[in-house]
């Protein structure tokens, strides 16, 4: 059982909009910052979203990422069918004294 | 630009011991913290150590508290995770990260396979 809690999957028709969610405590997102990554298949992840809302150079802006209290979420719009991959949110855990992810979700794009 | 390149993987038998490197070019290496994280067969993300940028301190996940300890040699621009009394459960791609102060991951290796098998 994954620290932070993601649905295991999405779907959405091309040209949509989808919304990952990603739950948590107290202890790890309600007070740290909050990343995404995507996943394509066989590849290593690669950073979508960092500090909650903030997307790194090159990275569209059909993605965009959001935090409220112990829950972040991931909006991906304009869905292609290159967005398909898995997905997920991590932060650190100051209970734990260790980082954490969800256990990804995986979006289909139908 | 920034790289990581991890190697040292392979198979081993479970309870024998492993040494990972994680190399890093183009960017001052001293400034940042490394993680490994690890992602056995068609599973998630686990995160598995993380390493501060001047060596003062380490943190390790529960999984592999007591087994695996990760260190750098800042004269190499390299970190290690020393893998001891290795497990089945261990089988996993292991991937090394930059980090920062906010626990951004922002550049991944490509991976290095760890088989664990009699």
């Amino acid at each position: 059982q994954s620290v932070l809690t993601q649905p295991p999957s999405v779907s959405a028709a091309p040209g949509q909009k989808v919304t990952i969610s990603c739950s948590g405590s107290d202890s790890n997102i309600g007070n740290n910052f909050v990343s995404w990554f995507q996943q394509l298949p066989g590849t290593a992840p690669k950073l979508l979203i960092f500090v909650d809302d903030r997307r790194p150079s090159g990275i569209p802006d059909r993605f965009s990422g959001s935090k409220s209290g112990t829950s972040a979420t991931l909006d991906i719009t304009g869905l292609q069918t290159g967005d398909e991959a898995d997905y997920y949110c991590a932060t650190w855990d100051r209970s734990l004294s260790a980082g954490v992810f969800g256990g990804g979700t995986k979006l289909t794009v139908l | 630009q920034v790289q990581l390149v991890e190697s040292g993987g392979g198979v081993v038998q479970p309870g024998r011991s492993l040494r990972l490197s994680c190399v890093a070019s183009g960017f001052t290496f001293t400034s940042y913290g490394i993680h490994w994280v690890r992602q056995a067969p068609g599973k998630g993300l686990e995160w598995v150590a993380k390493i501060y940028y001047d060596d003062s301190k380490t943190y390790n996940g529960d999984s592999v508290k007591g087994r695996f300890s990760i260190s750098r040699d800042n004269s190499k621009n390299t970190v290690y995770l020393q893998m001891n009394n290795l497990r089945d459960e261990d089988t996993a791609v292991y991937y090394c990260a930059r980090g920062d102060g906010q626990h951004t991951l922002d550049y991944w290796g490509q991976g290095t396979l760890v088989t664990i098998s009699s």
